[in-house]
């Protein structure tokens, strides 16, 4: 089963779209990362959000977590092809002893 | 900001060979380090926890005498393919954890292991 349910896998959009990827669980999580992932690369962290109904900000990106801690969102504004990558949701479920569960990825690819 | 190194970025090696792949945490110490592989275009799928100074916890169908994890220290992990095969082909990640105030992980850039 899969702990962590991101969504959608695959996203293909036109540069200045608007575009969000959900992650939800049944789980309760102490703490979820969001990464994007260039080929070849490791994930880069983007943000980590740890208290229930936070959001953050950076540039076009917004991040969500909800109140119950099970689920987050990243909304991108104004997506530009710079943006393109994989996607990766992440969280330390409560009691894991720091073990990440990731999603299954979003492949997003943003065409000029 | 936190440094992973993993070395090296990219083996080729010989069926039945042994391939060893270092992860290296440059300026904080990990007592947690992670193993991940990663197939084209899908997510991290965690193979094992390593913790220093004692023995690895492995992922449900991980085979532990195929993927050697030791961390002997607390900046050092190794994982050793045995007796590669071309199936272990894949894209290998490491990821550290520098404790509880250091929330998110740092990654190394992987190791993607070619078996012919």
């Amino acid at each position: 089963t899969q702990l962590l349910e991101q969504s959608p896998q695959f996203l293909s959009i036109q540069e200045g779209e608007n575009l969000t990827v959900y992650c939800n669980s049944s789980s309760v999580f102490s703490s979820l990362q969001w990464y994007r992932q260039e080929p070849g690369e490791g994930p880069v962290l983007l943000v980590t959000v740890v208290t229930g109904g936070e959001v953050k900000k950076l540039k076009r990106l917004t991040f969500q977590f909800g109140d119950a801690r099970k689920d987050s969102s990243l909304h991108i504004t104004a997506a530009q092809p710079g943006d393109t990558g994989l996607y990766l949701c992440a969280g330390e479920i409560l009691g894991s002893n720091y073990k990440l569960t990731f999603g299954k990825g979003t492949l997003l690819t943003v065409n000029p | 900001g936190a440094v992973v190194s993993q070395h090296p970025s990219r083996v080729i090696c010989k069926s039945g060979t042994s391939v060893k792949i270092e992860c290296r945490s440059l300026d904080f110490q990990a007592t947690t380090m992670f193993w991940y592989r990663q197939f084209p275009k899908q997510s991290l799928m965690l193979m094992a926890t390593s913790n220093e100074g004692s023995k690895a916890t492995y992922e449900q169908g991980v085979e532990k005498d195929k993927f050697l994890i030791n961390h002997a220290s607390l900046t050092l992990s190794t994982l050793t393919v045995t007796s590669a095969h071309p199936e272990d082909s894949s894209f290998y990640i490491c990821s550290a954890n520098g404790g509880p105030k250091m929330y998110g992980y740092t990654f190394g850039s992987g190791t993607r292991l070619t078996v012919v």
